[in-house]
């Protein structure tokens, strides 16, 4: 069975700092796709990144980057220099990849709150 | 090009009457997801379209819960009768593949009073 955690619930950070949000997961599957996805205050779930499980490469889009280490099973986002815009519940997800198996299980969220 | 749309954004029903949810797909996007977040907890995979047949329903919670997708476009996810823990946000996801990403609407809020 697949799983996700995302241990932390709530963060707080001051705008401009740096921050980490953790993911570790679990799963059977050789191949398999990871995902951020981010929940702002209007609700939709907006798609950040989808990393493919044999793809280790660090990702980095603008003030976001990715680590993804298959050793540790994590897939973890960090933001660069936030800014109040970044205030959201953001989670992470997994599916398998190669089947028609593709449904998402995803983490509980974690709530990120930039103060200015 | 538009997103996946939901409707109603939010419905608040007593206890025992019945619901149902809408969601539009991207233009073209043949998988169609349902999603379910209960407050506090995950957001958990209800079942799965391929056009207009079901290809995974293991997600549904019971037989309270019916989604239909004639013709393979727009799909509803009615509950009958809904009871308070069926209360939560109800999303709805389209991608063109399997294998593709899935996007995401904005969700219906459910309130069960």
């Amino acid at each position: 069975a697949q799983k996700v955690t995302q241990a932390q619930t709530e963060i707080s950070v001051v705008e401009k700092e740096d921050v980490t949000l953790d993911c570790v997961y679990e799963t059977r599957d050789t191949t398999y796709y990871l995902f951020w996805y981010k929940q702002p205050p209007s609700g939709e779930l907006v798609f950040l990144i989808r990393r493919n499980s044999f793809d280790e490469q660090n990702e980095i889009s603008g003030r976001y980057s990715w680590n993804f280490q298959k050793s540790t099973s994590s897939f973890n986002f960090t933001i660069t220099a936030s800014q109040v815009v970044d205030s959201a519940v953001y989670f992470c997800a997994l599916s398998e990849a190669g089947g028609a198996n593709s449904k998402l299980t995803f983490g509980k969220g974690i709530t990120l709150s930039v103060r200015p | 090009e538009a997103g996946v749309t939901q409707f109603p954004s939010h419905s608040v029903i007593e206890k025992g009457q019945t619901v149902t949810l809408r969601c539009d797909p991207i233009s073209g996007h043949d998988n169609l997801y349902w999603y379910r977040r209960v407050m506090g907890k995950e957001i958990k995979f209800l079942l799965h379209f391929v056009k207009e047949s079901k290809q995974d329903e293991s997600g549904m919670p019971n037989n309270r819960f019916l989604a239909e997708r004639t013709g393979g476009t727009y799909s509803t996810l009615k509950v009958q009768p809904a009871e308070l823990e069926d209360s939560g946000v109800y999303f709805c996801a389209s991608s063109q593949d399997p294998r593709d990403t899935q996007y995401f609407g904005p969700g219906t809020r459910l309130t069960v009073l």
